[in-house]
């Protein structure tokens, strides 16, 4: 089974820090993403990455970078973090483009 | 942009009785994919549907999909409380590297 690790279950941060969040997957996927859900606003995709140190914006790609050093690692940064971005975040990773994702657990930040 | 809905956002409904989440989505997509979210917990793939008349089932859910009228449909057989939980769907990009999700439809199964 594909095994999608993200570092922390549970994050609180303040206002202004820069923040990492983590993501490693264990399957050799080549596509990885992060997103984050909001109730009402269902899933919106921050970054995505189809290889090593490329990296492509999503719909949401503001007050957040990436970075993809080694394929398996898949890095989300807030870079100042900010109260509206206390939210959920999942990573995912698929084998090839139109494979179904496989999610991580999630990490609920919140950004005090 | 792909956009997707999905509705209703909520579903109550009782055991034993079927029901369909609708999945209606703007522009051609070549896939559609449903996934299951249980609460406190990650999203799950259900079916990926790959073309136009495709159809799935798993249990008691079945999947389907028109690409003319840009609508996919999970129907419910006789629905029991294991079902609860929020079911989203999805479409993707031409390249497939990027996914469109609805706002999902929170179901509840009421003994």
């Amino acid at each position: 089974d594909v095994k999608v690790t993200q570092s922390s279950r549970y994050l609180v941060k303040r206002t202004g820090e820069k923040v990492f969040l983590e993501c490693v997957q264990d399957m050799d996927h080549e596509n990885m993403f992060w997103y984050r859900q909001d109730p009402g606003l269902g899933l919106r995709l921050i970054y995505f990455s189809y290889d090593v140190k490329m990296k492509e914006k999503g719909d949401i790609p503001e007050g957040y970078s990436v970075s993809r050093e080694k394929k398996e690692r898949f890095s989300l940064i807030l870079e100042s973090a900010s109260t509206n971005q206390t939210s959920m975040y999942l990573c995912a990773s698929s084998p090839r483009p139109g494979s179904p994702l496989h999610f991580g657990n999630g990490t609920r930040l919140t950004v005090t | 942009e792909l956009k997707v809905e999905q509705n209703p956002l909520f579903l109550s409904m009782q055991e034993g009785k079927n029901y369909t989440i609708y999945c209606n989505y703007s522009t051609t997509s070549d896939r559609l994919y449903w996934y299951r979210q249980d609460p406190g917990k990650s999203l799950e793939s259900l079916f990926v549907l790959l073309s136009n008349g495709a159809v799935k089932q798993e249990g008691r859910l079945m999947a389907s999909l028109d690409t003319k009228a840009r609508l996919s449909t999970l129907h419910i057989t006789a629905a029991v409380h294991d079902l609860s939980a929020t079911y989203f769907c999805a479409g993707s990009s031409n390249t497939g590297n990027q996914f469109y999700f609805g706002t999902g439809t929170s179901l509840t199964v009421i003994p």
